[in-house]
């Protein structure tokens, strides 16, 4: 059965970076998009961008161009993505979710990684 | 920028059906997804491309999308069908948009 299981709960300072981990399980890791959404406590999804395990290829929402970098390793069926210059506001569950058969809508999700931004 | 209008809730009486609603410009031209999510959980994918059922998901959940507005219809409401429901479009000048969300009551 298709799985995706992310890194434990992060906790970091302004400023600092934050590095979450998804690995992917039950089905062929390239063949499928990568994507990564965030959730701050108490509000609605706000997407983040997209990768292509296969090529490596990204596209950023506008908000987190500059600060987001997503990456895999595919020997190990495993996406990343990468926030910098954390702040308060970036505190919030982030989300990888499999791109799904319309290449539009996100068919399968992590069970979500808890960041918190504090000093 | 693009954006989808849901309503903050919803409420339905036990074996009802419940309708929530999606608005935004011209979104029939548009594939809509929906998602449930209870508190504390993932998102789970219920319908997607307007109207069609992921393997596992109960024919009571059904789609529709036309002009303005997309609909997700629930059917027989059960008290495990509460959770928040949010719409999703992918747009070329936005990419992936989400609705604000709708939290479903049953009572």
């Amino acid at each position: 059965q298709v799985q995706l299981v992310q890194s434990g709960a992060e906790v970091k300072k302004p400023g600092a970076s934050v590095k979450v981990s998804c690995k992917a399980s039950g089905y062929t890791f390239t063949s499928y998009d990568i994507n990564w959404v965030r959730q701050a406590t108490g509000q609605g999804l706000e997407w983040m961008g997209w990768m292509n395990p296969n090529s490596g290829n990204t596209g950023y929402a506008q908000k987190f161009q500059g600060r987001v970098t997503m990456t895999r390793n595919t020997s190990i069926s495993t996406a990343y993505m990468e926030l910098s210059s954390l702040r308060s506001e970036d505190t919030a569950v982030y989300y990888c979710a499999r791109g799904g058969s319309s290449s539009e809508d996100f068919d399968y999700w992590g069970q979500g990684t808890l960041v918190t931004v504090s000093s | 920028s693009y954006e989808l209008t849901q309503p903050l809730s919803v409420s339905v009486a036990l074996g009802q059906t419940a309708r929530i609603t999606c608005g935004g410009n011209n979104i029939g031209s548009k594939n809509v997804h929906w998602y449930q999510q209870k508190p504390g959980q993932a998102p789970v994918l219920v319908i997607y491309r307007d109207s069609n059922r992921p393997s596992g998901i109960p024919e009571r959940f059904s789609g529709s999308n036309s002009g303005n507005t997309a609909t997700l219809t629930i059917s027989r409401a059960q008290a495990g069908d509460e959770a928040d429901y949010y719409c999703q479009v992918w747009d070329s000048s936005t990419d992936v948009v989400f609705g604000g969300g709708t939290k479903l009551t049953v009572l």
